[in-house]
């Protein structure tokens, strides 16, 4: 079966800091790939996604960047957070076959 | 371009009661759509989703019918429990598209 993994759950972090979340999928081969946020006591936003390895669409900008190593693999990366940067992460996937997205359990991060 | 949009929370009921959620949406094409649930302190979880017009979608109660000649994709539960509690966030896939389109998303408090 198909399972996504995203880590770590919560994370805080000081301003200027970087930051790597990662996220993996198992049980797929060429799964499309996505980066959404979530603001405080808002909606979900779409900051990236890939179609596949070293492929990736920037829906917003931002002080974020995102890259796919491998082919389960995607991760979200920053430089320097600030502090606009908090929110809720979540990664999905889609798989080409199924018309239907699956999320991970999502990262809870807060920028200090 | 695609957009989605729901109304506005909380709602706030008592259990048993009937609930809408309302979601519009505005697409090219003919999208897939979705409502996804987020329970406290979680991801995202796949409640329902319709395919086509006249589609309904159903899950734990919960029913939706894709009505094309509105562009609407409203949530209804008969008989709401305090488990219900939660955000409900409406999307939509166009199908030549990779991306998932949400809607603001709608906390919905259910009380003893």
């Amino acid at each position: 079966s198909q399972t996504i993994h995203q880590w770590p759950a919560t994370l805080v972090q000081p301003v200027g800091s970087p930051l790597s979340l990662e996220c993996t999928v198992e049980g797929t081969s060429n799964p499309n790939l996505y980066w959404y946020r979530q603001a405080a006591g808002r909606g979900l936003q779409l900051l990236f996604y890939s179609v596949g390895i070293g492929q990736i669409s920037s829906e917003v900008p931002q002080n974020l960047s995102a890259s796919r190593p491998q082919d389960r693999q995607f991760i979200l990366s920053s430089k320097k957070l600030l502090l606009s940067d908090s929110g809720f992460y979540l990664c999905a996937w889609r798989s080409v076959r199924v018309d239907g997205y699956t999320f991970g359990s999502g990262t809870r991060l807060t920028v200090v | 371009g695609n957009s989605v949009t729901q109304m506005e929370g909380p709602v706030t009921l008592s259990e048993e009661a009937f609930l809408t959620i309302n979601c519009t949406y505005t697409a090219t094409g003919y999208p897939s759509l979705f409502w996804y649930v987020q329970y406290p302190g979680e991801g995202l979880q796949l409640l329902l989703k319709a395919t086509k017009a006249d589609d309904k979608g159903s899950n734990k109660g919960f029913e939706a019918t894709y009505r094309k000649e509105t562009t609407s994709f409203h949530l209804e539960k008969g008989s709401v429990q305090v488990s219900d509690s939660a955000v409900y966030f409406c999307a939509l896939n166009e199908a030549a598209g990779n991306k998932l389109t949400f809607g603001g998303g709608t906390r919905v408090l259910v009380k003893p």
